[in-house]
């Protein structure tokens, strides 16, 4: 089952504009994961928040989480076309789970 | 440094057939994983394997194996295949139990 659940679930931008996703989920997790996927390809890591983190950055990205809310955000700033993909976030809830729960992703398409 | 790799990358089965894929983990991966992304959802967990003992399975029925080599590759084996058990079939590895995910390009099954 999904325990994520991201939103928009499409999003369509122009080249150089910021691109935000959310993502909401259910239970306790251990840390939070964000990964990209090329059409049909494999996911690629992009970045982990650890649950008593806030935010991190990494590059154009910038990544929120809010325990609280059980929420967690990607802002993707000055998106390129190269950035248009998939994007999937993935909760590990720690405690002896070996799993990530991925949501159903939000499709970022960045035009030219 | 070679990623994970997976083979094969497409094939087509009828249904009742079986299907053994195979994954290599990056080197010094102890760990592999195996997940099922059905078109238009995120990937969700089958198995997972540590130092070649299984450590967690999602909710995927008996017809459904894997297993561990000592040289840390794994093979996924479906029995018995369902129309719906068409999906990519995704290889994820990482040195321990926690972490990111480095993922394979998956193998496309197809099942007519």
């Amino acid at each position: 089952s999904q325990q994520g659940e991201e939103d928009p679930q499409a999003l369509s931008i122009q080249e150089g504009e910021n691109a935000t996703m959310n993502c909401s989920y259910k239970t306790s997790i251990n840390n939070l994961q964000w990964y990209r996927q090329n059409s049909g390809r494999g996911l690629v890591h992009l970045i982990l928040i650890r649950s008593n983190e806030r935010e991190k950055h990494s590059g154009r990205l910038r990544v929120t989480l809010d325990t609280s809310k059980k929420s967690s955000s990607l802002l993707i700033t000055a998106s390129r076309a190269a950035d248009t993909a998939s994007y999937f976030c993935a909760t590990d809830a720690g405690a002896g789970s070996y799993q990530l729960t991925f949501g159903k992703g939000t499709k970022l398409s960045v035009i030219p | 440094d070679a990623g994970v790799t997976q083979s094969p990358t497409h094939l087509i089965k009828t249904r009742g057939q079986h299907v053994t894929l195979r994954c290599s983990p990056i080197s010094g991966h102890k760990s592999v994983s195996w997940y099922q992304q059905v078109l238009g959802q995120g990937p969700q967990f089958i198995f997972q394997y540590y130092e070649k003992e299984e450590r967690g399975r999602g909710n995927f029925p008996d017809r459904f194996s894997a297993r561990q080599f000592p040289n840390y590759s794994s093979e996924l084996n479906v029995n018995a295949l369902l129309l719906g058990d068409s999906a990519l079939y995704l290889c994820a590895s990482r040195q321990g139990n926690t972490g990111e995910l480095f993922f394979g390009e998956g193998s496309r099954l197809t099942v007519l």
